[in-house]
């Protein structure tokens, strides 16, 4: 158990409709990061906030948007959604030592065992 | 990021040592090796991680070359339970995406 908590597990919705998931970060993690595995695809990068900013930006399509809330869960919105937004949803989080002054980490992420999207 | 570059599949024997390799000619001083599976999709595992010197840890040990050009990370044992997809990625550490290629699949055969 990694400590990061997706939900849904699975959800399934038809095209052009609009689904948030959910991702409550490991205790004391300020990073959340979002990934999404598609079949063709592998592993990519979407997005990343740190402290509720966003920080880097992947390959994340204009109909995606997220947010990270000052609780730090964080949540991801896919809108008009197609056919081939099916797909793995994973949420990440990562360390940032409490002393450090700064947002500076080991690099670890610690990944949910994510949200499975089928868009019928 | 500096990129890598793995071989697609490999086969171990349960019980023998798993040897991955990964090659990243372009890595830069400050960038680190990471080393994570994924499980038949769940989310990825953190395996280990290191700079310069060798590093092992419950699960693994990673060997990096004297160049940094190249890393091997080593399952010692290898249990059918290690069966998965092994990425390489290397970083600099802190706050940043992990950026995942393709991986190596190792399959554990009994």
């Amino acid at each position: 158990d990694s400590g990061v908590t997706q939900t849904p597990k699975h959800l399934i919705t038809a095209t052009g409709q609009r689904v948030t998931l959910r991702c409550s970060p490991r205790s004391g993690d300020l990073s959340v990061y979002w990934y999404q595995q598609s079949l063709d695809q592998g592993l990519q990068f979407l997005i990343q906030y740190y402290n509720g900013e966003e920080r880097a930006k992947g390959n994340i399509l204009e109909r995606f948007s997220a947010q990270q809330f000052p609780d730090l869960h964080s949540e991801l919105n896919l809108s008009s959604l197609e056919l081939g937004d099916s797909a793995l949803y994973f949420c990440a989080s990562s360390v940032v030592p409490a002393t450090s002054g700064r947002a500076f980490g080991t690099g670890e992420l610690f990944f949910g065992e994510g949200s499975r999207l089928t868009v019928l | 990021d500096a990129k890598t570059t793995q071989p697609p599949s490999m086969d171990c024997a349960e019980g023998r040592a798993a040897n991955l390799p990964c090659n990243h000619s372009t890595i830069s001083g400050n960038e680190y090796v990471y080393w994570y599976r994924q499980i038949h999709s769940q989310g990825p595992q953190y395996i280990i991680h290191g700079l310069k010197n060798n590093e092992t840890n419950e699960m693994a040990s990673l060997i990096i070359t004297e160049d940094r050009k190249s890393s091997t990370l080593i399952l010692p044992h290898a249990t059918l339970r290690d069966t998965a997809v092994y990425y390489c990625i290397v970083k600099y550490s802190g706050n940043t995406p992990l950026v995942f290629g393709k991986g190596t699949r190792l399959s554990v055969i009994a």
